[in-house]
């Protein structure tokens, strides 16, 4: 039968391989991104964030990319272990806006 | 310093029941803002307080939910009566202040409407 409901992209890659997360935002006058990493049955879980006048900031073994020409955002997490397995987040804090607007989410699944 | 608290973390009722979760910010956060996480999906905003009032609470249906934080700390948010299309998880966050400053989030309230 059919499957009903969303189904997250997904991204697996081998243990101690390098992940790039994708994310594409839509308010060209957002100023300030976090991603977030959301392990089953819990809550989302702070990693990094960046601002708007920033292009790239890094964190421990993290390091997140902002592009606003294209308004893309990526994060990059060196030596992914099994602990990395989870659902990551973009969220963006628009121009004025006191709350953060979600993106879709992306499932990582690290093989080991 | 302890996190974001939510109570319950988990609970089942029927349709046309009522619920209601508690939340208790990161100390000293000025903001908080209740999510409502559908499986699959992003957290999307319920509602926002600064201190003891409501800062944004356009995506909240307000035919049967409501949400206060009288005293400007810990916030209730009650649904009544459930649907069956309520079943989500409940996050509670906080920062401390809105506009660009790091939103925390708790373990959320799953919520199971039958």
């Amino acid at each position: 039968g059919e499957s009903v409901g969303l189904h997250l992209p997904t991204l697996s890659v081998q243990e101690g391989d390098n992940s790039i997360i994708n994310c594409a935002y839509s308010n060209s006058a957002s100023d300030y991104f976090i991603w977030y990493k959301q392990e089953s049955g819990k809550g989302p879980q702070f990693i990094i964030d960046i601002r708007s006048n920033m292009d790239k900031r890094q964190g421990q073994r993290v390091t997140v990319l902002l592009n606003k020409t294209v308004k893309h955002l990526s994060l990059q997490i060196a030596a992914t272990q099994p602990g990395d397995s989870a659902v990551y987040f973009c969220a963006e804090n628009g121009a004025g806006a006191n709350n953060l607007f979600f993106g879709t989410g992306t499932r990582l699944t690290v093989i080991p | 310093e302890a996190g974001v608290a939510q109570s319950p973390r988990y609970k089942i009722i029927e349709k046309r029941q009522s619920v209601a979760f508690w939340c208790n910010p990161i100390s000293g956060h000025a903001t908080l803002y209740w999510y409502q996480q559908i499986l699959g999906q992003g957290p999307k905003l319920l509602i926002q307080f600064q201190n003891n009032g409501v800062v944004d609470d356009s995506q909240l249906p307000k035919d049967r939910f409501s949400a206060e934080r009288l005293k400007g700390v810990d916030s209730t948010l009650k649904i009544q009566p459930a649907k069956l299309e309520d079943s989500a998880v409940y996050l509670c966050a906080s920062s401390e202040q809105g506009g660009g400053n790091t939103i925390y989030f708790g373990e959320g309230s799953w919520l199971t409407v039958v």
